[in-house]
Parts: C-alpha cells; sequence; structure tokens
C-alpha cells in the first residue's frame, strides 16, 4: 500500500535553530497539508499546499513557518528560529483531490525544541 | 466545516460491536462525514467517509442518519488493537483541510 513517508522521525534542536522537516507524499497526490500535534492536545491544522503554493494556512502557521516542494516529490516544512513552544509531533498528509477522497498521514516527526 | 460532537470516551468489550456516535447537526449539504483514527502517537488512520449513504468498507461501517445531523460508525467486532481515539469531522469546500476536535478515546477490553 503507497505510504507517506516523513524523516527524521525524531529531531532534537536548540532553541533559535532552523529545522526542516521533510515528507514524501504519495506520487499521484495534488493536495499536501502539514499538522502538528502538540503533547496531549489534539491534532491541529497548519498548511494546505496545492499547485506548488500555499492554499490555506492556520493562525499557527506564522512567519517563521514555510513550506516549500522542491523537486516534484519532497514537501517540506520549515522553521526559521525554533521555540520551546515549537515542540510537537508534526505530521505531513497528502490526497489525491480536495474532497471526497482519503487523506494519507505519514508516521510524524517528533520535534523537542531544548 | 460544521462543528462535531463526540463522547469524550468509551468502553468496548473485545469481540463486542463498538458503536462510535458523532453529532453534526449543522452539516451542509455537500459536507462529507470522516472518520480517522489515532492509535498512541502515531499519524491519524483513515477509516471511512461518506456524504448521505451508509458505507462499509473492511474495517467499519458508517451509518449516517437521513437527516444528516449525526452519524454512527461501528467497528464490528473490535479486538484490542481497535483502542484508540476516534475522529469525526464534517469536512466541507474548504481547500481539503480537516479540521480535528478531541475526538473519542476508545477502550477495548478483554
Amino acid at each position: 500500500e503507497p505510504e507517506v513517508t516523513q524523516t527524521p522521525s525524531h529531531q532534537v534542536t536548540q532553541m533559535g535553530q532552523e529545522v526542516i522537516l521533510r515528507c514524501v507524499p504519495i506520487s499521484n497526490h495534488l493536495y499536501f497539508y502539514w499538522y502538528r500535534q502538540i503533547l496531549g492536545q489534539k491534532v491541529e491544522f497548519l498548511v494546505s499546499f496545492y499547485n506548488n503554493e500555499i492554499s490555506e494556512k492556520s493562525e499557527i502557521f506564522d512567519d517563521q513557518f514555510s513550506v516549500e516542494r522542491p523537486d516534484g516529490s519532497n514537501f517540506t516544512l520549515k522553521i526559521r528560529s525554533t521555540k520551546l513552544e515549537d515542540s510537537a509531533m508534526y505530521f505531513c498528509a497528502s490526497r489525491p483531490g480536495r474532497m471526497n477522497t482519503e487523506a494519507f498521514f505519514g508516521q510524524g516527526t517528533r520535534l523537542t525544541v531544548v | 466545516d460544521a462543528k462535531t460532537t463526540q463522547p469524550t470516551s468509551m468502553d468496548c468489550a473485545e469481540g463486542r460491536a463498538a458503536n462510535l456516535p458523532c453529532n453534526h447537526s449543522t452539516i451542509s449539504g455537500n459536507e462529507y462525514v470522516y472518520w480517522y483514527r489515532q492509535i498512541h502517537s502515531q499519524g491519524p488512520q483513515y477509516i471511512i467517509h461518506g456524504l448521505k449513504n451508509n458505507e462499509t468498507n473492511e474495517m467499519a461501517s458508517l451509518i449516517i442518519t437521513e437527516d444528516r445531523k449525526s452519524s454512527t460508525l461501528i467497528l464490528p467486532h473490535a479486538t484490542l488493537r481497535d483502542t484508540a481515539v476516534y475522529y469525526c469531522i464534517a469536512e466541507g469546500n474548504q481547500g481539503g483541510k480537516l479540521i480535528f476536535g478531541q475526538g473519542t478515546e476508545l477502550s477495548v477490553k478483554p
């Protein structure tokens, strides 16, 4: 079965450092997403991406965040200057269409900011 | 997207059917009802979705009331591996994002 893969599975970084979380969506999918989940809290939408541009973003997705699809296969989330409160699980998802289709989620990257 | 309401937690005996309810009284005509689950801190896993007809797949059945204001996810023979948080999501015409609530924590007990 096709799957969304995320790397690394766990990243530890110092406050103020930049991190890049990587995702390989399913190859024929057109819509891509990042979500995050702070420990013990619900899954929160960050950003959606379609046709090489952001289609929607949440209030969480401020100027320190950016997304990119650099080479047609990878989908990355960059956090420019990490804060302690950025510690969370980050999930990438992809789906073939905008509605009435299954979204596939990766297994997540656990980001720990120290 | 319509708001959904689910019980915080439920228990189910292993081998029995688990019936998870969801209220979505403000759902509009073009909003699909999706069910996902999350086991521990793994990525959410798709279970099933529907618009107005009942749906069944290898994992579960989805029963949507005729007025579409509520639905029930049925796991016909729950196993210990079905212990997870189950999310009911009403998805509308908003770019395909899924908005997760708190979900129902289902505990399947031997």
